[in-house]
């Protein structure tokens, strides 16, 4: 079984510019959630998707983040524009439920993002 | 709010020693707790879960946690360590999302 897909694995870019990442889950994966983790912390939840609706976007600076969830497949996280503090590693996972709270996330291998 | 603490930033053990990683949290009810490692370069891989039930879990790769509700805790053990243990390890517990704590580095002397 194919594991969650990111591209790109790396991106550098100066502050105020627009970058946007793609996730692609396991096939059949309801719930998509997008991680940010910023270097020496543990990762932080941006947005949660079930199919193609948000549940949860509380955290979601959402001045300059945005995200969506296309046919409840693959999904795109944007900033727009990029600030020196959103360098950081944006990490995408699916579960195969509707997003319970006993439900394992599979994580993929993140975007590494530099905002210089 | 919930959080979730690893006092730990950095531990160094030698290969075939036993390992304790510390992990607290702080919720009311008894939460969803997780362990993940994450190696330089991948996503996050789950070692074990709790919901209920036995307070000793087994987990992937000989690693296996214990509840301690009175101390508020879900400690990480494994008896031998491995040089391919090294990684960062990350508790976290889901009360409707997941809550990291700020993980823990483990380097393996050989």
């Amino acid at each position: 079984e194919a594991g969650v897909a990111q591209s790109p694995r790396y991106k550098i870019i100066e502050k105020r510019q627009s970058v946007a990442f793609w996730c692609n889950p396991i096939s059949g994966h309801a719930t998509l959630y997008w991680y940010q983790q910023i270097l020496g912390q543990g990762p932080k939840l941006l947005i949660q998707f079930q199919n193609n609706g948000v549940v949860d976007d509380s955290q979601l600076p959402k001045d300059r983040f945005s995200a969506e969830r296309l046919k409840g497949v693959d999904s795109t996280l944007k900033i727009q524009p990029a600030k020196l503090e959103d360098s950081a590693v944006y990490l995408c996972a699916s579960s195969p439920t509707l997003g319970g709270s006993s439900d394992e996330q599979f994580f993929g291998p993140g975007t590494r993002l530099t905002v210089l | 709010a919930q959080s979730v603490t690893q006092p730990d930033i950095h531990i160094t053990v030698s290969e075939g020693a036993s390992l304790e990683l510390r992990c607290n949290y702080s919720y009311g009810a008894t939460p969803y707790l997780f362990w993940y490692v994450q190696s330089p370069g991948q996503g996050l891989q789950l070692l074990l879960k709790y919901f209920s039930g036995d307070t000793l879990v087994q987990g992937i790769k000989g690693f296996e946690a214990e509840f301690k509700r009175s101390q508020s805790s879900f400690n990480l053990r494994k008896p031998s360590v491995h040089w391919s243990d090294a990684a960062e390890y990350f508790c976290a517990s889901d009360q409707g999302n997941l809550i990291f704590g700020k993980g823990t580095k483990l380097s393996v002397k050989p």
